[in-house]
């Protein structure tokens, strides 16, 4: 049974540039969530998808959108980068909406912005 | 705004030694509480998780974890560690009956010797 995959594993970019970063949720999740982690800090919510919406997001400007698609899968991505966008981007996986349900989360997606 | 504190950024034990990583949040309503752990070159994974009842909470690998109301506290506990606890211990909280995003603290380092 396959985890939480993240992809590209790192990435590097510069300021100004757009970045796209994919997840794809535990098997019989739906819910997806994205995350960033500055180093040093803890992980941060950025927004949750449901049944191809976004359900909740986090205090983080229209930059950062995303999409989730019908097998569940979702992309996040961030427009126009800032040094400070350098992270680890987690996602996390999870079954139905309901914040009681355990969250799966994967390796993360190192993104560095020179 | 919700926030979550940890007090201890790094904590160094020695094996078999007594845990305790104090983790406070602000927030006067209902809210969930959550430990999650990240071992070296591992995903984030629930160590344990409150919801209701019994405010004492048993987790993995001999964690437990108590809720105090009245403190606003979910400190973290483990009677005798072990070399294998060496990782980032993170708590986490989201407020019931409002926006159910969930809110992680700094993190702690826990390094154990031999």
């Amino acid at each position: 049974d396959a985890g939480v995959t993240q992809s590209p594993t790192h990435l590097i970019k510069t300021r100004g540039q757009q970045v796209t970063l994919r997840c794809s949720p535990k098997s019989g999740h739906d819910t997806v969530s994205w995350y960033q982690q500055a180093l040093g800090q803890g992980p941060q919510f950025i927004f949750q998808y449901y049944e191809e919406e976004e359900r909740q997001r986090g205090n983080f400007p229209d930059r950062f959108s995303g999409h989730q698609f019908p097998n569940y899968s979702s992309e996040l991505n961030v427009n126009a980068l800032l040094l400070g966008d350098s992270a680890l981007y987690l996602c996390a996986s999870s079954k139905g909406d309901n914040p009681y349900n355990e969250q799966f989360f994967g390796p993360g997606t190192r993104l560095t912005v020179l | 705004a919700q926030s979550v504190s940890q007090h201890n950024h790094h904590v160094i034990l020695s094996e078999a030694a007594s845990l305790e990583l104090g983790c406070n949040y602000s927030y006067g309503g209902t809210v969930n509480l959550f430990w999650y752990v990240q071992y070296p070159g591992q995903h984030l994974q629930l160590l344990l998780k409150y919801f209701s009842g019994d405010p004492l909470v048993k987790g993995i690998k001999g964690f437990e974890a108590e809720f105090i109301k009245s403190k606003f506290s979910f400190n973290l506990r483990k009677p005798s560690v072990q070399w294998s606890d060496t990782a980032e211990y993170f708590c986490a909280v989201n407020a019931r009956n409002r926006d159910d995003k969930i809110i992680f603290g700094k993190g702690t380092r826990l390094h154990i010797l031999p």
